[in-house]
């Protein structure tokens, strides 16, 4: 009942593809629900807050939308550089404290 | 130079030894988090709290104890009886408002053997 589902596990795509990829979660006391990106060697920085269904958020080529009526989101990357290669992860806020969920993530190499 | 500072980065224990991981930030924010990733698993949460002297369970907080005597620390101590300690900690911080996005420190690898 509280399990994030991520998928892809990985992805592979070259330089300019867009892509994206899926946050699956229970549908029920959904609060809000984050995306986070986490490249290797560093710490995993916050990309968006979603709070609401039909929420899209923006920024730069990367985009997310949010449907917490079926419990899903999903994070577009239009014309993927060799930068974006990271692991993103999505994690679930309930309404009914202040636990986050986190799914195990997409990790994503764009190849030069 | 704002941020969260965890320490060390890497750590070794013998089992049957306590060791305290370090979480210290000056973001001041309320709330802080302890989390652990393991291979092919999610972040999941060990402790958090949301002010000064209070803390709550995660859903893997046995064998494991914090302490948040100040804000902007929030140790966490691996006891003896945690059974699968070696794993990667992450600690976070956040303004605890309705966003609750959440700020991440380095983390620190723990290997017990």
């Amino acid at each position: 009942i509280l399990n994030v589902e991520q998928s892809p596990q990985s992805l592979h795509v070259q330089e300019g593809d867009s892509t994206n990829f899926t946050c699956s979660f229970p549908s029920s006391n959904f609060y809000a629900l984050h995306w986070y990106r986490w490249e290797t060697a560093k710490s995993p920085e916050a990309l968006f807050v979603m709070t609401l269904n039909g929420d899209e958020k923006k920024k730069g080529r990367i985009s997310a939308t949010l449907n917490t009526k079926e419990g899903y989101s999903y994070l577009y990357i239009k014309g993927s550089q060799p930068e974006d290669s990271a692991t993103y992860l999505c994690a679930r806020l309930l309404n009914t404290g202040n636990q986050f969920y986190f799914g195990t993530g997409t990790s994503l190499t764009v190849i030069p | 130079d704002g941020g969260i500072t965890q320490s060390p980065k890497y750590l070794f224990r013998k089992e049957g030894q306590n060791v305290t991981l370090s979480c210290e930030q000056n973001l001041n924010h309320d709330a802080m988090y302890w989390y652990r990733q393991d291979p092919g698993q999610g972040l999941r949460l060990i402790y958090y709290s949301q002010i000064v002297n209070d803390f709550q369970k995660g859903d893997i907080a046995e064998g494991y104890s914090v302490s948040r005597e100040k804000k902007e620390s929030f140790p966490l101590t691996v006891t003896s009886a945690q059974k699968n300690p070696t794993a990667f900690y992450l600690c976070a911080t956040s303004w605890g408002g309705s966003s609750y996005e959440q700020y991440f420190g380095p983390g620190t690898r723990l290997t017990v053997t």
